[in-house]
């Protein structure tokens, strides 16, 4: 069965730094591996994913994410922090065809002014 | 085009009860996976449902059961309500296989 971790549960960088979120996974087949973000007392906002393809992907809100088979990572990254990025971001995968997604437990990113 | 919907956003019940929590996917969507989050954790899949059939489900007790309706809507139900039930409860829906899913507002459930 696929899992994933995000081994930090809090990362603090301050405005204008690049930022990293880390994140690896286990799968038996071919990793669909998402990103998400969460607001407080909100749902998952949908950052990027990363199915096929350049192992270099960009997404929303200036974010992008780096795939690595060999580490088995997929870490999470903006060149430039900024305030409004301080929420709670979530790695998943899916192990295709299980549709079951299992997300990380969540890294709390904090930048600050 | 509105997102995913989900009702209530909050409910209090008590130990025991039953209850129903309600999802409209966005438009255009066809399957519906549930999650329940606990306190200071991540999503944990409860069970997806494509075509009015549950089609995956996760590690959680037969107390949890849902339904899908021909609109694509759906619910989820949780018998015997235990204390450790409490959580936000999220509805994502997707068009197909392996793309992203989106997910609504969620519904706090605190059970007393």
């Amino acid at each position: 069965a696929q899992s994933v971790a995000q081994p930090e549960d809090q990362v603090n960088v301050a405005e204008g730094n690049p930022l990293t979120v880390k994140c690896t996974y286990s799968v038996s087949g071919n990793p669909y591996l998402f990103w998400y973000v969460q607001y407080p007392n909100r749902g998952l906002q949908f950052l990027l994913k990363y199915i096929t393809g350049d192992n270099l992907v960009k997404g929303s809100y200036g974010f992008e994410a780096e795939f690595n088979k060999s580490q088995t990572s997929f870490h999470l990254k903006k060149p430039s922090a900024l305030v409004s990025d301080s929420a709670l971001y979530f790695c998943a995968v899916r192990d295709m065809p299980d549709n079951d997604m299992r997300f990380g437990a969540g890294t709390r990113l904090t930048v600050k002014p | 085009d509105a997102g995913v919907t989900q009702s209530p956003t909050h409910l209090i019940k008590t130990r025991g009860q039953q209850v129903t929590l309600r999802c409209s996917p966005k438009s255009g969507h066809d399957t519906v996976s549930w999650y329940q989050q606990a306190l200071g954790q991540g999503p944990q899949f409860i069970f997806q449902y494509y075509e009015e059939e549950e089609r995956q489900r996760g590690n959680f007790p037969d107390r949890f059961s849902g339904h899908q309706y021909p609109n694509y809507s759906s619910e989820l139900n949780v018998n015997a309500l235990l204390l450790g039930d409490s959580a936000l409860y999220l509805c994502a829906s997707s068009l197909g296989d392996g793309n992203e899913q989106f997910f609504g507002p969620g519904t706090r459930l605190t059970v007393l």
